[in-house]
Order: structure tokens, then C-alpha cells, then sequence
């Protein structure tokens, strides 16, 4: 079946410092990919997506790309900021359906 | 700006007393999901309307109810809530596209606490 699997957190880094979260995924046909950002208290907002192999989405200095070949989607910065500390959430979908999060991983950016 | 919108924010009911959540939207989206995520986990789907058409999951209790009486509107009932419902309740949308663009659009979420 479908599935997501995240690197688990908490991730604490230093402001400005290089950021990756890991996402792997399974799936039974060709879905798009998302990763989904949480503050405290609020919903979950998109922050990037890509709906084919080899796309990338790109959002806020945040990059991940659809690969096909390591069935991945890593989620990378290259200079994380205080305010980027929330939880992050990778996760697959098909058309109008269920969606498959992945556990979601906390990111702390101290100053 | 078009939106997702879920009153109340914060919602304390008692055991065993029914409870409603509302959500609307102003998106025009066919597609309609409630999901229940409790502390530190992944967001868990309920049920959705894809139109009027109510689509459960094998795994949701029959204690969880929904109602979508039009396009924009959604309630979910909990009909005898437990101290495991406790839980942040959010509502999400979606439209049928072409293109396989099918991100949803999350509301703000209810905190339900049930005492």
C-alpha cells in the first residue's frame, strides 16, 4: 500500500544553518508529492508540491524533488531562519483522495 | 482572500455530551475532509464528501458523524465524545483538477477538550 516515512525529529539547528529532512515514500500508482508546514496551534499550510518525477517545488527558500528512481522527497534550505521552527509534514495524494502523511518532524532554529 | 474557515477555535464539552464543529469554505472546492490529529502525530482522516457523495474510513468510530448540507459548509458531530476524542479536528478542501494538482487547503483547526 501507500506510505510516507519521515526522519524523525526534533531537528535543532542554528539560524542560517543548512537544513534536510528526509522523506521516503511507497506507493501503488503515481501520486503527488507535498510537504506541509505546521506552526503551534494552527493548521497545516502547504509549502511546496510536485505532481511528476523529476519536478521540483520550490517555496520561501525551501526546495524538494520528486525522485522517482530513490522514491524520495527530501525537504532542504539552505539557511534555516528562527521562524522556520515548526513541524514539517511530508505526504502523497491522488486526485480528490486520501491523503498519506508522514509522521512529521519538529524543527528547532535557535538564534 | 478565500479560505478555509472552522469555528469554534477551541471547543470544551463534557463526556458524553454531543458535540458539533463547523467548518466553511469560500474556495468553491467539491471536496471536503475532516481529520483528526492528536499530539505530535500525522494529521488521520476521518471521512470526506466528495460532492454530496460521504466516503468513511474503515477505521473511523460510529460515534464520528458528518453533514454537508451545501457546497461551503461541513459539520462534524461527535455524538458521545470520550476522553480519547480529545483532539485538534481540522477540515481541509480540495478541487477536482485536470492537471493532478490536488493539494488541499487545511483551516485553522478546532482544539476539542473534553472534560
Amino acid at each position: 500500500g501507500d506510505s510516507v516515512t519521515q526522519m524523525e525529529g526534533p531537528v535543532t539547528l542554528s539560524e542560517e544553518a543548512f537544513l534536510t529532512i528526509n522523506c521516503t515514500y511507497t506507493a501503488t500508482g503515481y501520486p503527488s508529492l507535498f510537504w506541509y508546514v505546521q506552526y503551534p496551534g494552527e493548521g497545516l499550510q502547504l509549502l511546496l508540491k510536485a505532481t511528476k518525477a523529476d519536478d521540483k517545488g520550490s517555496n520561501k527558500g525551501f526546495e524538494a524533488t520528486y525522485r522517482k528512481e530513490t522514491t524520495s522527497f527530501h525537504l532542504e534550505k539552505g539557511s534555516v531562519q528562527v521562524s522556520d521552527s515548526a513541524v514539517y509534514f511530508c505526504a502523497l495524494g491522488y486526485n480528490f483522495n486520501k491523503f498519506y502523511f508522514g509522521s512529521g518532524t519538529k524543527l528547532n532554529v535557535k538564534p | 482572500d478565500a479560505m478555509v474557515i472552522q469555528n469554534p477555535r477551541y471547543q470544551v464539552t463534557q463526556f458524553g455530551k454531543p458535540v458539533t464543529l463547523s467548518c466553511s469554505q469560500t474556495l468553491n472546492h467539491n471536496v471536503m475532509y475532516w481529520y483528526q490529529q492528536k499530539s505530535s502525530q500525522a494529521p488521520k482522516l476521518l471521512f470526506h464528501y466528495y460532492d454530496k457523495d460521504f466516503n468513511n474510513e474503515a477505521d473511523t468510530p460510529d460515534n464520528f458523524q458528518s453533514r454537508r448540507p451545501n457546497t461551503s459548509f461541513c459539520f462534524l458531530d461527535i455524538r458521545s465524545p470520550g476522553l480519547g476524542d480529545a483532539a485538534m479536528y481540522l477540515c481541509a478542501t480540495s478541487r477536482e483538477t485536470s492537471g493532478g494538482e490536488n493539494e488541499q487547503f487545511f483551516g485553522p483547526g478546532t482544539r476539542l477538550t473534553v472534560l
